[in-house]
């Protein structure tokens, strides 16, 4: 079965502190995603990649990096985290295609104090 | 750009009860963009629920439909019959045909399915 593994789960970080979100996937994917949550909104767009060692911005990247070492791996990386990152954080893949399925993590809830 | 509302932030319905979430879309892109019910249940990551490629069509999964209605560019979920266990978060969720692939989501639908 499709999956799409990420770490950690929750992580609380202080203000100006440096954080890294991990994502695996084990579906051969080629589109990773990475993705924010705040209470009350959809799920907004923060950076994606279609192919290893290359990465996009996507709607909201302002204050992250993301970093796709390989096929299966993406991280987003939060500098110099702020309070305003407080949000619960998504990873996902999918095949190239506006009709395919695209596959979630579990979330990470990332509180920044 | 493209977004979808869902005007509904929080639903309540008795169990065996009929259900409804609407969700409208606007697409920029050219051409019917696909469209999409994911849900998440407590504890999990999102999960497709449905999805329907073509104009005019209908999706169903797990005793839920939606019909893609591009002149009132709705794709409203509905379900005759709900169960304690349909309690989740709704998303509806449009891809354009063409473009980064990426998902444009709405705002999401609490459902709480009191037994």
């Amino acid at each position: 079965e499709a999956a799409v593994t990420q770490s950690p789960r929750s992580k609380v970080a202080v203000t100006g502190g440096k954080v890294t979100l991990s994502c695996h996937q084990t579906n051969n994917h080629d589109y990773m995603y990475w993705y924010r949550q705040d209470t009350g909104h959809g799920l907004r767009l923060i950076h994606y990649s279609y192919v290893a060692d290359s990465t996009e911005k996507g709607d909201i990247p302002d204050g992250y990096k993301a970093s796709r070492p390989s096929q299966e791996n993406f991280s987003l990386i939060l500098e110099l985290a702020s309070l305003s990152q407080t949000a619960v954080y998504f990873c996902a893949s999918s095949e190239l295609g506006g009709h395919t399925e695209v596959f979630f993590g579990k979330g990470t809830r990332l509180t920044v104090v | 750009g493209d977004s979808v509302t869902q005007t509904e932030g929080q639903v309540t319905v008795s169990e065996s009860k009929s259900l409804i979430i609407n969700c409208t879309y606007s697409a920029t892109s050219i051409g019917y963009p696909n469209l999409f019910w994911y849900v998440r249940y407590p504890g999990e990551g999102l999960q497709l629920l449905l999805k329907v490629i073509t104009a005019g069509q209908k999706g169903s999964s797990r005793g839920f439909e939606a019909t893609y209605n591009k002149e009132a560019t709705s794709f409203h979920l509905q379900k005759a019959s709900v169960q304690e266990s349909d309690s989740a978060v709704y998303y509806c969720a449009l891809r354009a045909t063409g473009g980064n692939n990426k998902l444009t989501f709405g705002q999401g639908t609490v459902l709480s399915v009191i037994p």
